[in-house]
């Protein structure tokens, strides 16, 4: 089975602006997670978005935010882009919410902030 | 909130010894304890996980145990291997259902040849 697809690989945008990324989880799964993956932090917790709607958000501002659509493919958004907003972000999908359905990570967007 | 420290961050073994990676977490209410490997430029895969009515787990030369009292639980790798050369995250879920993992800060381990 094709695995999580994310889309760009690699991002670069300046103070302010606004980044998009994309991702498409692994067919016949409803969950998908975004992390953030910045150096010598490990994966943050972003949000979790399953079967359309938002489940949980981890402890960011209101810039980060997303949406899943009728496939369930999401879309993470970053408004007003920080210099510390550079990092690895990584999505990852599973069969439902439970959080012990493995969870299967995407190639990640890395996002360079200017 | 639930919060997981991870050591060591670093961990250097000669190929054929055991490695040892251990974690605490904050909320006696967590319930599930993923372990994910990330290999320099690829994606974490999950590589073991146990939940809070196991004491134990293996899988080849790789095992977890969860200390529920301690609120601890370790990776251990046996007979490492140079391929066995990655970063090695935990994870527990958080508590009160509310459905997500949080991770430690990840241990690079190098197994030299």
């Amino acid at each position: 089975e094709a695995g999580v697809t994310q889309s760009p690989t690699h991002l670069i945008k300046t103070r302010g602006q606004q980044a998009t990324l994309r991702c498409s989880p692994i067919s016949g799964h409803t969950s998908v997670y975004w992390y953030q993956q910045a150096l010598g932090l490990g994966l943050q917790f972003l949000l979790w978005y399953d079967e359309g709607e938002e489940r949980n958000r981890g402890n960011f501002p209101p810039r980060f935010s997303g949406r899943q659509f009728p496939n369930y493919s999401s879309e993470l958004n970053v408004n007003a882009l920080e210099l510390e907003d550079s990092a690895l972000y990584l999505c990852a999908s599973s069969r439902s919410g439970r959080l012990y359905n493995e969870q299967f990570f995407g190639p990640g967007t890395r996002l360079t902030v200017l | 909130g639930e919060n997981v420290e991870q050591h060591p961050s670093t961990l250097s073994v000669q190929e054929g010894d055991s490695a040892v990676i251990k974690c605490t977490y904050s909320d006696s209410a967590s319930n599930y304890f993923p372990w994910y490997k990330q290999e320099l430029g690829k994606r974490p895969q999950l590589i073991i996980d146990i939940r809070s009515n196991v004491g134990e787990k293996k899988d080849q030369r790789i095992a977890v145990t969860l200390n529920k009292t301690a609120k601890h639980f370790s990776l251990h790798i046996t007979e490492t291997q140079p391929e066995d050369s990655a970063v090695y995250f935990c994870a527990a879920s958080s508590p009160g259902g509310s459905e997500k993992l949080v991770f430690g800060k990840g241990t690079k381990l190098t197994v030299n040849p």
